[in-house]
């Protein structure tokens, strides 16, 4: 059982390039989430769903997307990436939202040079 | 406000001693979630417990206990006989209802890194 899987593991961007962190989670859970993890600043939601074809707005949105067109995948695309955008992004999914234990994915580390 | 509060940033013990993570809370709700999740050097966040706030019994599990104590709004968590695998990040988290952000919201501390000297 694979539970999430992010890709990919690392990545080094210049400033202004765009990317997708792809997210997908074999557990037919309905919420999936995207937080940054900045050292010693704890993690922040970037955004959620709480099912397929419905996104939201989680507390640092800005300057990233989301799209959620079936169960398992939940990618994250950062458009114009700037440097305050490098952080060790986590995917997670829950089966019904934050009060069950999530599920994290082993993380992003991305730095924007 | 929803807040988690992890005063301790970073812990050292050696070996088989016993350590305790602290962590104070605040929230409005009356029915919230608290969490425990460690991040061991591997970097994935795994889960180690959730309480409700109707459920104020202790819990042990094996070398982990933790005290929930509503009068204190803290939720701490004890490894007893530490051994050099619980060194990892440990964060205390809160998940209950925000009404200006319109669901249940999880809050994060900022973490404990604790390190076991051999």
């Amino acid at each position: 059982n694979a539970g999430v899987t992010q890709t990919p593991k690392f990545r080094i961007l210049k400033i202004g390039q765009s990317m997708t962190l792809q997210c997908t989670q074999d557990m037919n859970h309905n919420y999936m989430y995207w937080y940054r993890q900045d050292p010693g600043m704890g993690l922040k939601l970037i955004y959620y769903s709480v099912g397929a074809g419905i996104t939201d707005k989680g507390e640092v949105p800005n300057g990233y997307n989301v799209s959620r067109s079936t169960t398992e995948d939940f990618p994250l695309r950062l458009e114009l990436a700037a440097p305050s955008q490098t952080s060790v992004y986590f995917c997670a999914s829950s089966y019904s939202g934050s009060r069950e234990k999530l599920f994290f994915g082993s993380g992003t580390q991305l730095s924007v040079l | 406000a929803q807040k988690v509060t992890q005063a301790q940033t970073e812990i050292s013990v050696v070996e088989k001693e016993d350590v305790t993570l602290d962590c104070v809370y605040e929230t409005r709700d009356t029915t919230y979630y608290l969490f425990w999740y460690k991040q061991p050097p591997s970097g994935e966040l795994v889960f180690l417990i959730r309480r409700n706030s109707f459920d104020e019994q202790n819990e042990i599990s094996g070398r982990y206990s933790w005290n929930f104590q509503k009068s204190t709004s803290s939720f701490n968590f004890t490894i007893t006989a530490s051994q050099v695998v619980d060194s990892a990040v440990y964060f205390c988290a809160l998940s209950a209802y925000i009404s200006n952000f319109g669901n249940e919201k999880l809050t994060f501390g900022t973490g404990t890194r604790l390190t076991i000297i051999p």
